[in-house]
């Protein structure tokens, strides 16, 4: 069966800092891969997805960056956080336009 | 561009009755439209997902129809218990690698 990851699980950072998250699925091969932002009072907002190594595309812009270095693998950067950046991130996986299955979250605060 | 909206927001109701979740889309031209459960502070939960070509989906007490002419959708849930106290989100997708729209949710509670 099929297993999708996100660490940490919550996170505490300074205005300034860097940020590095990260998302692993098993069970799969060739996943689409998501990353979500759930902030407070809004809904959840698609801000990257990949289709393959190295194929990233973007949502919104923003402070934001992702990379997909192996096939199971999806990371979620910034290199300086804002106090925007503040939320619950989500990563997701599917196969094509079927069901999507999402991670346990990392809940990020940026004082 | 594609807006979900959800109605209510929030509901409260006693255990055992019946309740309908609604749900709306803008665009019409959508591949498939799903149906998550979020518990506080958690990731989601598929519950249902109702193909363009599909007019309903169900899942044990739970049931979604889609009238994708008129871009809604409805989650009946029956003989609603405490345990099926969560957000409840829709979401639709315009096919290929296309993430999901969201809409905000409807916070359930169920009273016991």
């Amino acid at each position: 069966s099929q297993t999708i990851h996100q660490w940490p699980a919550t996170l505490v950072q300074p205005v300034g800092s860097p940020l590095s998250l990260e998302c692993t699925v098993e069970g799969t091969s060739n996943p689409n891969l998501y990353w979500y932002r759930q902030a407070a009072g809004r809904g959840l907002q698609l801000l990257f997805y990949s289709v393959g190594i190295g194929q990233i595309s973007s949502e919104v812009p923003q402070n934001l960056s992702a990379s997909r270095p192996q096939d199971r693998q999806f990371i979620l950067s910034s290199k300086k956080l804002l106090l925007s950046d503040s939320g619950f991130y989500l990563c997701a996986w599917s196969r094509w336009v079927d069901t999507q299955y999402f991670g346990p979250g990392t809940r990020l605060t940026v004082l | 561009k594609q807006e979900v909206t959800q109605i209510p927001a929030a509901l409260s109701v006693p255990e055992g009755e019946n309740l309908v979740l609604n749900c709306s889309f803008t665009d019409s031209a959508i591949y498939n439209l799903q149906w998550f459960r979020q518990d506080p502070g958690k990731g989601l939960t598929s519950l249902l997902l109702i193909q363009s070509s599909q007019r309903e989906q169900t899942s044990g007490r739970l049931n979604a129809s889609l009238d994708k002419s008129s871009g809604r959708s409805t989650l009946y849930i029956a003989a609603s218990q405490p345990g099926d106290s969560a957000t409840y989100l829709c979401a639709v997708t315009g096919g290929g690698a296309d993430g999901l729209t969201f809409g905000k949710g409807t916070h359930l509670i169920i009273q016991p």
